[in-house]
């Protein structure tokens, strides 16, 4: 089973501040996606990166999948307490459709 | 619209019950998968499928079975229901496209074993 070391797993920032995610592994993965979930809720998809060095920019969220398609970060700048929520990054494993999930990461930006 | 649907949403039980969650989606996706969500684990794989008649075993699938008769459900069942086994659990599908392969998650189960 290939493993996915998210980190931080808590942050807690004022709305306004930046910053970033990590999603490290030691395995390679054929895409890296970055899903959001909120309370009572299933994940939901925001982005999917598959080249190696890859940037996708989803207004103030920039997500990257570095050169070796073994780790990723998602960066929020300025944010706000819409941003409010866990966030999760899954690597798809190249020998299938499976996901192997990072621990997640609860943001809370407070006004 | 398509969909992916739970139930039931909220379940509580005694140890050692057979339990079913069930899920269903319209998407006409191939692939189905079941999670369980605990604090500090993320989501980890239980079972999942490629399509009719088809079942594999993911990370952490002792005590636990699926079946696939159609296209549409994947039941989750717990054979014997353990304490361990209180958590949220997820049913995701997908298919493949060139971004690669989106999973589509229902809104979750949440079980209690007592």
């Amino acid at each position: 089973t290939q493993l996915l070391e998210q980190s931080p797993q808590f942050l807690s920032i004022q709305e306004g501040e930046n910053l970033t995610v990590y999603c490290n592994s030691s395995s390679v993965f054929s895409s890296l996606q970055w899903y959001r979930q909120e309370p009572g809720e299933g994940p939901v998809l925001l982005v999917t990166v598959v080249t190696g060095g890859e940037v996708k920019k989803l207004k103030r969220l920039t997500f990257q999948f570095g050169d070796a398609r073994k780790d990723s970060s998602l960066h929020i700048t300025a944010a706000q307490p819409g941003d409010t929520g866990l966030y999760l990054c899954a690597g798809e494993e190249t020998s299938g459709s499976r996901l192997t999930f990072g621990e997640g990461t609860q943001l809370t930006v407070n006004p | 619209d398509a969909e992916i649907t739970q139930s039931p949403r909220h379940k509580i039980t005694e140890t050692g019950r057979q339990v079913t969650l069930a899920c269903h989606q319209t998407w006409n996706h191939n692939n189905m998968f079941w999670y369980r969500q605990d604090l500090g684990h993320g989501l980890r794989l239980i079972h999942y499928s490629y399509g009719v008649q088809d079942t594999n075993k993911g990370e952490v699938s002792d005590g636990y079975s699926v079946s696939r008769s159609n296209t549409e459900d994947l039941p989750l069942t717990l054979e014997s229901a353990a304490s361990s086994q209180t958590s949220v659990y997820f049913c995701a599908s997908s298919e493949y496209s060139e971004q690669g392969d989106t999973q589509y998650f229902g809104p979750g189960t949440r079980l209690t074993v007592l």
